[in-house]
């Protein structure tokens, strides 16, 4: 199995600009998750969706940030517009079921910094 | 905010010792995870104790959990270069449909060869 891939890797980016991440969750799996990490805060959860359905999205830092899943294998996060406060490391994840217990695979994350 | 808390937040031994970190949380929890991540990396899962476990054992990893004081400890025996990470704590808690999985500030490991 390939894993969680995410793209891209590494982004630079000018401050107002539209940023998107992309993610494909392991295959069979039914949650996907979108994590942001930073030094500061440390490894926060934005939002995460079940059977492609948005089931929380309380992390969700403000109106810039939008999540969508438009079929079992892809979600994308979009920030626009981007500020440098948005700089961090983007890890999306994923697991068979919401189900408590049920182990959750990271992609290796998109390390985004905006300037 | 952040449901566990790691304690060292930094910890540097020599290859061979035994490396201990523990984590604290404030609610009720379905279970615990611990997580590893080496720089630059995704985080990867190491172990998992249910909360009427006490006591699990993976390889050279023991976790420990006590409920009552709301903590848990991971133990790493023979520690080795390659054990360098970081290591996350995470609660597990449903809330409803919800799942509430909310990790911990992490534990810088440094093994010296």
């Amino acid at each position: 199995d390939a894993g969680v891939i995410q793209s891209p890797r590494h982004e630079v980016t000018e401050m107002g600009q539209e940023v998107t991440l992309r993610c494909k969750p392991i295959s069979g799996h039914n949650s996907l998750f979108w994590y942001r990490q930073t030094m500061m805060r440390g490894l926060e959860l934005l939002i995460y969706f079940n059977n492609n359905v948005p089931i929380d999205d309380s992390g969700m830092p403000e109106d810039r940030f939008s999540a969508k899943m438009p079929n079992a294998s892809f979600s994308t996060l979009k920030i626009q517009p981007s500020e440098p406060r948005d700089s961090a490391v983007y890890f999306c994840a994923s697991s068979l079921t919401a189900s408590s217990g049920n182990t959750i695979y990271f992609g290796e994350g998109s390390w985004l910094t905006v300037v | 905010s952040q449901q566990g808390e790691e304690d060292p937040q930094a910890l540097s031994i020599q290859e061979g010792e035994n490396a201990t970190m523990n984590c604290s949380y404030k609610t009720s929890i379905n279970n615990l995870q611990w997580y590893r991540q080496n720089s630059g990396r995704g985080l990867v899962h190491l172990i998992l104790i249910r909360s009427n476990e006490r006591e699990k054992h993976s390889g050279r990893l023991r976790v420990t959990l006590d409920t009552s004081k709301k903590s848990s400890s991971l133990l790493i025996t023979a520690s080795r270069a390659a054990d360098t990470a970081s290591y996350f704590c995470a609660t597990d808690a449903a809330s409803g449909s919800a799942r509430q999985l909310t990790f911990g500030s992490g534990t810088q490991l440094t093994v010296l060869p």
